[in-house]
């Protein structure tokens, strides 16, 4: 029972680099989501869907976008790396009464 | 805006009992959800209250008074694997979305 999956574990990037921080789920929610966690700080909503063909923005978005072009996918970009984005990247999805996470993906940009 | 408020720091005895408070103020509420997550791992659901009163699943516990913006989560006959923080996030968006607002957790360390 995979759940919620995330690729890569761990990644460390130069400024300026880009990335996709792949998200799948197996189980068929329409909902998913990406956060971030820093140290000390709550999860902030970066990006969420609702279904596949349709995206909107969290609470803080800029640097980042996505595409959810099946149920199953959610990928993330980050199109120019900055430091300010180092942190624990999670992924989610949701059923009603519920939200699963990723494992998440703990990014470095040096 | 939205504030969620819950203590940084618990100490508490394997076998005791341990209440961790979360007070909230947002724009919208449609329920608040308690996580536990360990040191380098994902958060794990533990509760979900939408509506007041007290909810029990096990060792664990979860209050809501909506009136107040207040919940808790009681975890009883503490063990050695309850040390990990706990999130308190509530969902001010409309059912059957959760755009969560988290609070900065509250580290338990389970001693014995």
């Amino acid at each position: 029972n995979a759940g919620v999956t995330q690729t890569p574990k761990f990644r460390i990037l130069k400024i300026g680099q880009s990335m996709t921080l792949q998200c799948t789920q197996d189980m068929n929610h329409n909902y998913m989501y990406w956060y971030r966690q820093d140290p000390g700080m709550g999860l902030k909503l970066i990006y969420y869907s609702v279904g596949a063909g349709i995206t909107d923005k969290g609470e803080v978005p800029n640097g980042y976008n996505v595409s959810r072009s099946t149920t199953e996918d959610f990928p993330l970009r980050l199109e120019l790396a900055a430091p300010s984005q180092t942190s624990v990247y999670f992924c989610a999805s949701s059923s009603p009464g519920e939200l699963f996470f990723g494992s998440g993906t703990q990014l470095s940009v040096l | 805006g939205q504030n969620i408020d819950q203590p940084t720091e618990m100490t508490a005895t394997e076998g005791a009992i341990v209440q961790i408070n979360c007070t909230y103020q947002t724009s919208g509420f449609n329920g608040l959800f308690w996580y536990q997550q360990h040191a380098g791992e994902a958060p794990t659901f533990l509760s979900y209250n939408v509506l007041d009163g007290l909810e029990e699943k096990g060792r664990f516990s979860s209050f809501l008074s909506r009136s107040k913006g207040y919940s808790y989560l009681l975890l009883k006959e503490l063990q050695m694997k309850d040390s990990a923080s706990y999130l308190c996030a509530v969902n001010p968006s409309g059912a059957g979305s959760y755009q969560l607002t988290f609070g900065k957790g509250t580290k338990l360390s389970v001693i014995p």
